[in-house]
């Protein structure tokens, strides 16, 4: 089984300004991870993911996000977020060894970028 | 290219009612996935249909099922619906082979 852990609930940032959102994982097999963006009274789009290769991985919309095996870590990052950014994030996780192949989510950040 | 569809976009039942969902996936996928995002709970998955099969279930009640048609379509139906049932269900296709879920924009479900 797998569980997915975001720790911030709500990240406030000044538009231009960096972002990180923090994203950890937990499982027991070897995992595909992603990240989804929900804007308000839409559905899921993805924003990017990572499935083998290389661990810095890039997104839409300037996004990209880090795996880190040992820190079982997928943090998502932005140089200069928009107020266009404003969103739900939620970080996702599957196993890549076959069986249920559903996702499991974390319960997701809320990016409030302020002008 | 299409992305996923889901009917209707609203739904409004009372409380024992069923509710029917629909979902067609993206031109070519094979797998659909449904999940329920409800208030303070989160995304939880709730059933996978892959080649007119139901694969696997979440830890929901025999009240929700569904079924997959031989074009890969989708139907979630909720029987003796509870006002806990409100939410936004989502669904999912994936196609074969692959690793990556695309969603629709959902379906409301408000039970009275």
């Amino acid at each position: 089984a797998q569980s997915v852990t975001q720790l911030d609930s709500q990240v406030p940032v000044f538009e231009e300004a960096p972002v990180e959102l923090r994203c950890n994982y937990s499982s027991s097999v070897s995992v595909y991870l992603f990240w989804y963006v929900q804007y308000p009274n839409q559905g899921l789009q993805l924003l990017l993911k990572y499935l083998s290769g290389s661990t810095l991985v890039k997104g839409i919309n300037g996004f990209e996000a880090e795996f880190n095996k040992s820190q079982t870590s997928f943090h998502l990052r932005k140089p200069s977020v928009h107020i266009s950014d404003t969103a739900e994030y939620f970080c996702a996780v599957t196993s890549s060894m076959g069986g249920r192949r559903a996702l499991t989510f974390g319960s997701g950040t809320r990016l409030q970028v302020q002008p | 290219e299409a992305g996923v569809t889901q009917s209707p976009t609203h739904l409004i039942k009372t409380r024992g009612q069923q509710a029917t969902l629909r979902c067609s996936p993206i031109s070519g996928h094979t797998s659909v996935y449904w999940y329920q995002q409800a208030l303070g709970l989160g995304l939880q998955f709730l059933l996978w249909y892959d080649e007119g099969e139901e694969r696997n279930r979440g830890n929901f009640p025999p009240r929700f099922s569904g079924r997959q048609f031989p074009n890969y379509s989708s139907e979630l139906n909720v029987n003796a619906l509870e006002l806990e049932d409100s939410a936004l269900y989502l669904c999912a296709s994936k196609g074969r082979g692959k690793e990556t879920q695309y969603f629709g924009p959902g379906t409301r479900l408000l039970v009275l």
